[in-house]
């Protein structure tokens, strides 16, 4: 069974830079076949994407987001990474990391079948 | 970037009663392999998300029988056949087509 564990500080000040990890067991990030993602939920509101990675390195992300975010992967140790940069209290969240499918259709699926339980990052002034 | 919408956004349900749940995209979901890129998630109380339904029809493991997707292009539907008192949560519809990949806003069931 795969597990991921989100870790990091749960405060974070403005300005700076909210970093997560992101532990999978019972699996290997350096799996091919699948992507791993960040997601972050506000409080009491829905679910947004942020990103995701590829065991290769290959990345993604929102354009929402874009130019403050980067995730990475260090398949030696079976972890990602979240980095959130310049961070405003808007950035308050729940922070989820994911893992897909893989192919289930002749092509990949983008299911988020595996999910951590989630780590709330406040970001303070 | 596609935009997803849901119809209730909340649904009162009884008990052993049927439910069902709408979810419409801005745009076609239909993949090229000829599959509907869209997924079904609940979110119980205080839990993270968990996959229901994946490429519009498809149960993920575990999942009961009495959940089932539908639909195709733009128009999915979410349907429980019996509800159960563990079926009470937050209802989303995701699509993995194109990226970003969007969620919509939510359903939030409970009981009457």
């Amino acid at each position: 069974q795969v597990r991921l564990q989100e870790s990091g500080p749960g405060l974070v000040k403005a300005s700076q830079t909210l970093s997560l990890t992101c532990t999978v067991s019972g699996g290997s990030s350096s799996s091919g076949g699948y992507y791993w993602y960040w997601i972050r939920q506000h409080p009491g509101k829905g679910l947004e994407w942020i990103g995701y990675i590829y065991y290769s390195g290959t990345t993604h992300y929102n354009p929402s987001l874009k130019s403050r975010v980067t995730i990475s992967v260090d398949t030696s140790k079976n972890q990602f990474f979240l980095n959130l940069y310049s961070v405003t209290a808007a950035d308050t969240a729940v922070y989820y990391c994911a893992r897909d499918l893989g192919y289930c259709t002749g092509s990949n699926c983008y299911s988020l079948v595996y999910w951590g339980r989630g780590i709330l990052v406040t970001v303070s002034s | 970037d596609i935009v997803m919408t849901q119809s209730p956004l909340s649904l009162p349900v009884t008990p052993g009663e049927p439910a069902s749940i709408s979810c419409r995209s801005s745009q076609s979901l239909l993949h090229s392999n000829g599959y509907n890129y869209l997924d079904w998630y609940l979110q119980k109380p205080g839990q993270s998300p968990q996959l229901l339904i994946y490429v519009g029809s498809y149960r993920a493991s575990g999942v009961p029988d009495r959940f089932s997707g539908s639909g195709s292009g733009t128009d999915f539907t979410l349907q429980i056949s019996r509800v159960e008192a563990e079926d009470v949560g937050v209802y989303y519809c995701m699509q993995g087509l194109q990226t970003p990949f969007t969620f919509g806003p939510g359903t939030k069931v409970d009981f009457k």
